[in-house]
């Protein structure tokens, strides 16, 4: 069965600071990975995704992420924090296994510090 | 373009009643999946359609209903409603089945407290 690990369910980073938010899975199977940004009382918009070919995803609002199979990991990076980061980030894994449902993480809660 | 709509925004009701969430996919989007979202938590998969068809369920007990109607709306219902039941519901769409496909829009959610 699928799953996914967040590492670290609140982090803190300063304005301009390295972003970085730990995903690792569990598939059987090659898997298609996510990260979505949820702010406050709002739905989940898609940062990027990993479905096959390159490793390193580029994503929006300068996101990326890499897949590493040999680590099973899928970790979220942007190079400098802003203000408007802040928001719940969360991980999730599918595959095309006939029932196209999501596994989301417990989700990270992001706060940046002025 | 319209993004995925959900209605209503908000909703207060009692345990035991029974309750209908609606959600109208992305133009063009025949898949629609329904989530629920406890307080703190990551969101947990209830009921996936395509072409008005359950084709995927969660772990969600019988209380739990949905329908896709012909125009790909949808509605979840959750019958004797429980205090645990208070989450936020997210719907979600995509264009149909298969990989090149996977990718799902989400809706803003309903919230729904049960006191």
């Amino acid at each position: 069965a699928q799953s996914v690990t967040q590492l670290g369910s609140h982090v803190s980073v300063s304005e301009g600071a390295l972003v970085l938010l730990r995903c690792n899975y569990s598939s059987s199977v090659p898997p298609y990975l996510f990260w979505y940004v949820q702010y406050p009382n709002q739905g989940l918009q898609l940062l990027l995704k990993y479905t096959t070919g390159a490793t390193l995803v580029k994503g929006i609002n300068g996101f990326e992420a890499e897949f590493k199979k040999s680590e099973t990991s899928f970790h979220l990076t942007k190079p400098s924090a802003h203000m408007s980061d802040a928001a719940e980030y969360f991980c999730a894994v599918s595959r095309d296994s006939g029932t196209y449902k999501y596994i989301f993480g417990t989700g990270t809660r992001l706060k940046v510090l002025a | 373009d319209a993004g995925v709509t959900q209605s209503p925004t908000h909703l207060i009701k009692t345990r035991g009643q029974q309750v209908t969430l609606r959600c109208s996919p992305i133009s063009g989007h025949k898949s629609v999946s329904w989530y629920q979202q406890v307080l703190g938590q990551g969101p947990q998969f209830i009921f996936q359609y395509y072409e008005k068809e359950e084709r995927g369920r969660g772990n969600f007990p019988d209380r739990f209903s949905a329908r896709q109607f012909p125009n790909y709306s949808s509605e979840l219902n959750v019958n004797a409603l429980l205090l645990g039941d208070s989450a936020l519901y997210l719907c979600a769409s995509s264009p149909g089945q298969g990989a090149i496909y996977n990718e799902q829009f989400f809706g803003p959610g309903t919230r729904l407290t049960v006191l």
